[in-house]
């Protein structure tokens, strides 16, 4: 059972340009959740998605940002006419359920930076 | 608002030597997770724990849910254990119940 899959790794992007960040769950799991690392911060909840549906995204800012999981294929995160202070490490993971009784686990990363 | 503290911030220690990090929280919550980070590297989940006690390998950790602490112990620690060591709460109840809320990190420096 392979893990959570992210790609790409790596991400270089200039500021203007847009940023598309992929995330495959675990098979089984239909609950994705996007957070991000800053340089030298800890990570911090973005948003949780079921498939079709945006549960909660109260910690994505308000603008630029964007999330999806289809009903087919990947999560994506968007994010459009990136900044400098974009650049950092963003971690999704999935869970077969949410609440206490579900790990979730946690995917490799995408490292984006932004010239 | 859930606050999660983790100490010490750093921490050096001689192969060989347990290790402890210490994580205290601040709201109820239903669950903990420890998890590791390498330098540049992915988020691997240690534990996920309620109560009590866990052990896997040369790692344990253990939560006391009254005092709103958990500890996450090493035994003879290797240089390969060299990682950042990371807690996330669970809130226990309501919206935002699936929102982990983590620790700042622990960098552990195993010297051999």
């Amino acid at each position: 059972n392979a893990g959570v899959m992210q790609n790409p790794r790596h991400l270089v992007r200039r500021r203007g340009q847009e940023a598309r960040l992929r995330c495959s769950p675990m098979k089984g799991h239909s609950h994705v959740y996007w957070y991000r690392q800053l340089p030298e911060e800890g990570l911090k909840f973005m948003v949780y998605l079921q498939k079709e549906n945006i549960i909660d995204e109260s910690g994505m800012p308000k603008e630029r940002f964007s999330a999806e999981f289809p009903k087919e294929g990947p999560s994506i995160l968007r994010i459009q006419q990136v900044v400098r202070g974009d650049s950092a490490a963003y971690f999704c993971a999935s869970s077969p359920g949410t609440g206490a009784s579900y790990e979730q686990y946690f995917g490799p990363g995408t490292r984006l930076t932004v010239t | 608002k859930n606050e999660v503290e983790q100490s010490p911030q750093n921490l050096t220690a001689q192969e060989g030597e347990f290790i402890t990090i210490n994580c205290s929280y601040s709201v109820g919550i239903s669950a903990l997770h420890w998890l590791q980070q390498h330098p540049g590297g992915g988020i691997v989940s240690l534990f996920m724990l309620s109560s009590g006690k866990k052990k896997h390998g040369r790692l344990i950790a253990t939560i006391n849910i009254q005092e709103k602490h958990s500890s996450l112990h090493i035994t003879a620690s290797h240089p390969r254990d060299s990682a950042v060591y990371i807690c996330a709460a669970l809130p226990y109840s309501g919206a935002g119940s699936y929102q982990l809320t983590f620790g700042k990190g622990t960098k552990l420096s195993v010297i051999p």
